[in-house]
């Protein structure tokens, strides 16, 4: 069965203190990971997508990794406006369009 | 304004009204979807639509239905809704085209059912 976990549930970061999120997955096939960010009363904020093991995209303070069992969203030096949930999720080769989320990280940088 | 609308986006209704949430797309999108999100469970696919004539149920469809009115509106029903169904409600779109495509979402209805 395909799933997705995130680590940790909640983190609270100083401003300007660099951190990792993680995710693991199990998936048959992957054919793409996906990064998104929610802001309370909003929906999920597309972020980036990773499609095989060694790839990495970056924008601003964030950078994504991916291997064959799990993904990092690191944060850089991280700034009050980056606080958010940041939620993973993974579409298989079997699930056409699915896309299976994690349960996501809840970051809040304070000044 | 939002590439993807969803009315109302706040709901408190009785247990056993019909309820009915809607979701409208300007990006052209021809898959469309309906998710679910409860505190520590994540998002969960309820129904999901590859186009007007394309229709599938998700994870968690039963005490749900949805109409796919045309390209850019998929609506989502609950028939008699029962106060389990409280949660927030998603509208999402993807473009088909090209393997792995993200989903875009809209900002969510919040509904309460008392």
């Amino acid at each position: 069965e395909d799933q997705v976990t995130q680590s940790p549930e909640a983190l609270r970061l100083q401003e300007g203190e660099s951190s990792s999120l993680n995710c693991s997955y199990t998936v048959s096939g992957l054919r793409g990971l996906f990064w998104y960010r929610q802001d309370p009363g909003k929906g999920p904020e597309f972020l980036f997508t990773l499609y095989s093991a060694g790839e990495e995209k970056e924008k601003e303070r964030l950078k994504a990794t991916l291997t064959k069992k799990e993904s990092f969203l690191h944060i850089t030096a991280p700034k009050p406006e980056d606080s958010a949930t940041y939620l993973c999720a993974v579409q298989g080769e079997g699930n056409t369009d699915k896309l299976i989320f994690g349960t996501g990280t809840r970051l809040q940088v304070f000044p | 304004d939002a590439d993807v609308t969803q009315t109302p986006r706040n709901r408190i209704t009785k247990t056993g009204k019909r309820i009915m949430l809607e979701c409208s797309q300007t990006k052209g999108h021809d898959r469309m979807y309906w998710y679910r999100q409860d505190p520590g469970l994540g998002l969960r696919l309820i129904y999901y639509s590859f186009d007007v004539k394309d229709i599938n149920k998700g994870e968690i469809s039963d005490g749900y239905s949805v109409s796919r009115q045309a390209q850019a509106k998929f609506s989502l029903s609950l028939e008699s809704a029962i106060p389990n169904q409280t949660a927030l409600y998603f509208c999402a779109t993807s473009d088909p085209k090209g393997g792995a495509r993200p989903q875009h979402f809209g900002d969510g209805t919040r509904l309460s059912i008392l």
